[in-house]
């Protein structure tokens, strides 16, 4: 049984502050990896997307892989209240048509005023 | 460029009932996946369609079937409706076409309740 494993949370960190939100996989074979936000009430919204190990920016989003230790990361720098919200580790197992995603439960981030 | 759109909004249904909802994927994008999002917890994959065809589907009961019409645009029908499909129906799209693995897309999703 692939899975998908996250801290629940909530998270709170500092507005101004860096948050760090955790991910780890079972599937030693995943090649594809995405973070969706999530509103309350809302439906995901794709954020980052990493295939390879290292790190990839985007503004003030970091996605970090590292497919030995079997987990992915997410950085939030210059937390700002607006990304408190719940934040989804997605995994594929390999870029082929009868693949599924795997979604964890998510992880609460509450960002302090 | 529309983005993927998803009808009805909410809907309330008792146990026993059906329900069919519907889902417009994004343009461009040729695969539709549907997934259940209890209260808390995160998406569940129902199934995925591709070709008009369901291709890969996750540990759900037959009460749970769909369609893919050749617009590319899906139907989830759920029978039999019991407490426990309350939750927020989610679709999100896909291009197949475009190769490896393409990230996923989603409406603003189905709020079933069942009473």
């Amino acid at each position: 049984q692939k899975e998908v494993e996250q801290n629940s949370g909530p998270l709170s960190v500092p507005e101004g502050a860096i948050a760090s939100l955790n991910c780890t996989y079972s599937d030693r074979g995943s090649q594809s990896f995405f973070w969706y936000r999530q509103y309350s009430g809302k439906s995901p919204e794709l954020i980052m997307s990493i295939y390879s190990n290292g790190d990839k920016e985007d503004g003030r989003f970091t996605a970090q892989l590292n497919k030995a230790s079997q987990y992915v990361s997410l950085l939030i720098r210059d937390s700002q209240p607006s990304d408190s919200a719940t934040y989804l580790c997605a995994v594929v197992s390999r870029p082929h048509k009868d693949d599924k995603i795997i979604f964890g439960k998510g992880t609460r981030l509450h960002i302090l005023p | 460029d529309a983005g993927v759109t998803q009808s009805p909004t909410h809907l309330i249904k008792t146990r026993g009932q059906q329900v069919t909802l519907r889902c417009s994927p994004k343009s461009g994008h040729d695969t539709v996946s549907w997934y259940q999002q209890a209260l808390g917890q995160g998406p569940q994959f129902i199934f995925q369609y591709y070709e008009e065809e369901e291709r890969q589907r996750g540990n759900f009961p037959d009460r749970f079937s769909g369609h893919q019409f050749p617009n590319y645009s899906s139907e989830l029908n759920v029978n039999a409706l019991l407490l426990g499909d309350s939750a927020l129906y989610l679709c999100a799209s896909s291009s197949t076409r475009q190769g490896a693995y393409q990230p996923q897309h989603f409406g603003d999703g189905t709020r079933l309740s069942i009473l």
